[in-house]
């Protein structure tokens, strides 16, 4: 049983479009982190979200974490094709040291 | 800035065969996490260490080991390697409980 549901998990858009990518679990967390992971390469962390309702925004990139601290969202704004790749939820379900359960990612292809 | 630096890249073993993987944290970071991503796959827990002693265990097979040194570098050994065994190894790092920073990955392929 995935801990993490993450949607959808393949998406191909054109360039310009905006996306909404999900991560949605019962459980609580007391983090949550998105990576992005290029094929080959580590995943690379572009932002973590500790409070209930807390969006942050990273230029095009808008991140939210629900209110119950047990799902969230990364919102795309004028996707490019710079933006493609693969994007990782994954959460802490206690605070400190504890390791990451991921989602099983979504696989976003801009094309130009 | 410093990453986490990982080695080797690549490795190629055969069935039975043992093999030892090397991560180094980024400088002061505390904690060092093993992770196994399997082709088309999330990374899966294996085991961490917090301050040189075990912190928690994950999915990682009893043929696997590791550790961490006085100098916080860590060494994930794996012995009896079977085909399954291939994916990719990811170690990742942080200081305090705070966000895990990863590295680029050792590539273990076993024939």
């Amino acid at each position: 049983t995935q801990l993490l549901e993450q949607s959808p998990q393949f998406l191909s858009i054109q360039e310009g479009e905006n996306l909404t990518v999900y991560c949605n679990s019962s459980s609580v967390f007391s983090s949550l982190q998105w990576y992005r992971q290029e094929p080959g390469e580590g995943p690379v962390l572009l932002v973590t979200v500790v409070t209930g309702g807390e969006v942050k925004k990273l230029k095009r990139l808008t991140f939210q974490f629900g209110d119950a601290r047990k799902d969230s969202s990364l919102h795309i704004t004028a996707a490019q094709p710079g933006d493609t790749g693969l994007y990782l939820c994954a959460g802490e379900r206690n605070s400190g040291n504890t390791p990451l359960v991921f989602g099983k990612g979504t696989r976003l292809s801009v094309i130009a | 800035a410093a990453g986490v630096i990982q080695s080797p890249r690549h490795l190629i073993k055969e069935k039975r065969e043992t093999a030892t993987l090397k991560c180094y944290p980024i400088p002061r970071h505390d904690t060092v996490y093993w992770y196994q991503q399997g082709p088309g796959q999330d990374p899966q827990f294996l085991i961490s260490f917090y301050e040189k002693m075990q912190s928690d265990k994950g999915s990682i097979p009893d043929r696997f080991s590791a550790q961490q040194f006085s100098d916080y570098h860590s060494e994930l050994n794996m012995s009896s390697l079977e085909l399954g065994d291939s994916a990719l190894y990811f170690c990742a790092s942080s200081f305090g409980g705070n966000e895990q920073f990863f590295g680029p990955g050792t590539r273990l392929t076993v024939l």
